[in-house]
């Protein structure tokens, strides 16, 4: 049973073009993460979000707790924002994130 | 800040020898944790520790051991290595346990592989 789900599991896109990522859950959280991880492994936080909507440049992540969903985007995609992005979420109880599978991400030049 | 690092980097082990991956952080970080990360799986969670001389487990503890004597180090020990544990681990460490509303911080990983 994975309490994050992630579609779609791969993504290829041309350079330039807008990017969404989704994430369902299924258990009451505290707070919702996406991460990127680029070739070689490094993980790296992006975003941390409870509530509405954050913006990082081209990136921008949405929350809708009510629906259990999380949204990633990436506007005007760039080769170098190909990575594999990851929700995880930090669950109401416990000290223990769950994690999706990932969205491995291939931007085009 | 040096952040989350880990060593080794590679390791190949033969089934049945033991090993200590390393990880520190610099950050004065309480909560900090031991994932594995297979192909077509999320992050699993093998031990994860909220301070200094408190231990608990994850998902996936069967042949690992974790041990926290400071806040810096949380070394994952492989009793006995099996095939089963080849896999990229990485350490993560965030402000507190709960996690909620802290950023968590990676190592680089280390890719372990049994033979």
């Amino acid at each position: 049973k994975n309490e994050v789900e992630q579609s779609p599991q791969n993504l290829t896109a041309q350079e330039g073009e807008f990017i969404t990522i989704n994430c369902s859950y299924s258990v009451g959280i505290s707070a919702l993460h996406w991460l990127q991880q680029h070739p070689g492994g490094g993980i790296v936080s992006l975003f941390m979000l409870s509530s509405g909507k954050k913006k990082h440049g081209r990136l921008i992540a949405t929350i809708n707790i009510q629906e259990k969903h999380s949204s990633l985007h990436i506007t005007a995609s760039h080769p170098r924002d190909s990575a594999v992005y990851i929700c995880a979420v930090s669950p109401l109880t416990g000290n223990q994130f769950y994690f999706g599978t990932g969205t491995s991400l291939t931007v085009i030049p | 800040n040096a952040g989350v690092t880990q060593t080794p980097k590679f390791q190949v082990l033969k089934t049945g020898q033991s090993m200590t991956l390393q990880c520190a952080q610099d950050m004065n970080h309480e909560y900090m944790s031991w994932y594995r990360q297979d192909p077509g799986m999320g992050l699993r969670l093998i031990h994860y520790s909220v301070g200094a001389g408190i231990t608990d487990q994850g998902e996936v503890p069967n042949g690992y051991n974790v041990s926290r004597s400071t806040t810096e180090d949380f070394p994952l020990r492989l009793l006995s290595a099996a095939p089963s544990q080849t896999s990229v681990y990485f350490c993560a460490s965030s402000y507190s346990g709960g996690l909620s509303y802290n950023e968590q911080f990676f190592g680089p990983g280390t890719r372990l592989t049994v033979l």
